[in-house]
């Protein structure tokens, strides 16, 4: 069955990096587009990022474009997201999450992994 | 950016009872609207995707419907795994933004 497990998860301080890393399985990895959403504590989802199967097409939320960086390693099943200069708001849990295939070009999320928990603080 | 409002934020519910929760977008989004449900501690879930279909192995009880920015998750008879939190998600077009989330408890 579809399988995602997110690692690298940890406390930082403030301008501090993290690479965080998901390892997808049960499902053939480079047909799928794959998004990272997180989730502050006792707070709502927020969208970060976005890669096409092939990674040639990138989005990210404004709150993190120009410091954080997804990628993807399709040879290893692995989805990835470096996150830089970061801030006391980045606390969050991170899922990585597969894109349905079947909402078109919708992007609706439907197998998530159990989240990472990224703590930034001094 | 698309901006998502659910109503109601909370709702008190007793098993079997039929829960209506509705989503609003700030700019019509056509059929791309998804819902998923999170339990406590746990990873979203998706329940229904382009507003009405159904995800595979998602209880009949749930329904979606609605278009352009108004629309609506039924639970039609609620269970007790049925308690948790509900959000809704556009698709239209990136950035991708969730409503703040339904919590249906007891």
């Amino acid at each position: 069955q579809v399988q995602l497990v997110e690692s690298g998860g940890n406390l930082v301080k403030p301008g501090g990096s993290l690479r965080l890393s998901c390892a997808a399985s049960g499902f053939t990895f480079s047909d799928y587009y794959m998004n990272w959403i997180r989730q502050a504590p006792g707070k709502g989802l927020e969208w970060v990022s976005y890669i096409s199967s092939s990674g040639s097409t990138i989005f990210y939320a404004d709150s993190v474009k120009g410091r954080f960086t997804i990628s993807r390693d399709n040879a290893k099943n692995s989805l990835y997201l470096q996150m830089n200069s970061l801030r006391a708001e980045d606390t969050a849990v991170y899922y990585c999450a597969r894109v349905s295939p079947l909402g078109g070009s919708g992007s609706y999320s439907d197998s998530w992994g159990q989240g990472t928990l990224v703590t930034v603080s001094s | 950016d698309i901006q998502m409002t659910q109503s109601p934020s909370s709702v008190s519910a007793s098993v079997g009872d039929r829960v209506t929760i509705t989503c609003q977008a700030s700019q019509g989004i056509s059929s791309w609207l998804a819902w998923y449900q999170q339990k406590p501690g746990k990873a979203p879930k998706l329940l229904i995707y382009s507003a009405s279909s159904l995800q595979s192995g998602v209880p009949s009880r749930f329904s979606g419907s609605g278009s352009g920015t108004d629309f609506t998750l039924i639970i039609s008879s609620l269970q007790p795994e049925d308690f948790a939190t509900y959000y809704c998600q556009q698709a239209n077009n990136f950035p991708l933004t969730f409503g703040p989330g339904t919590k249906v408890h007891i």
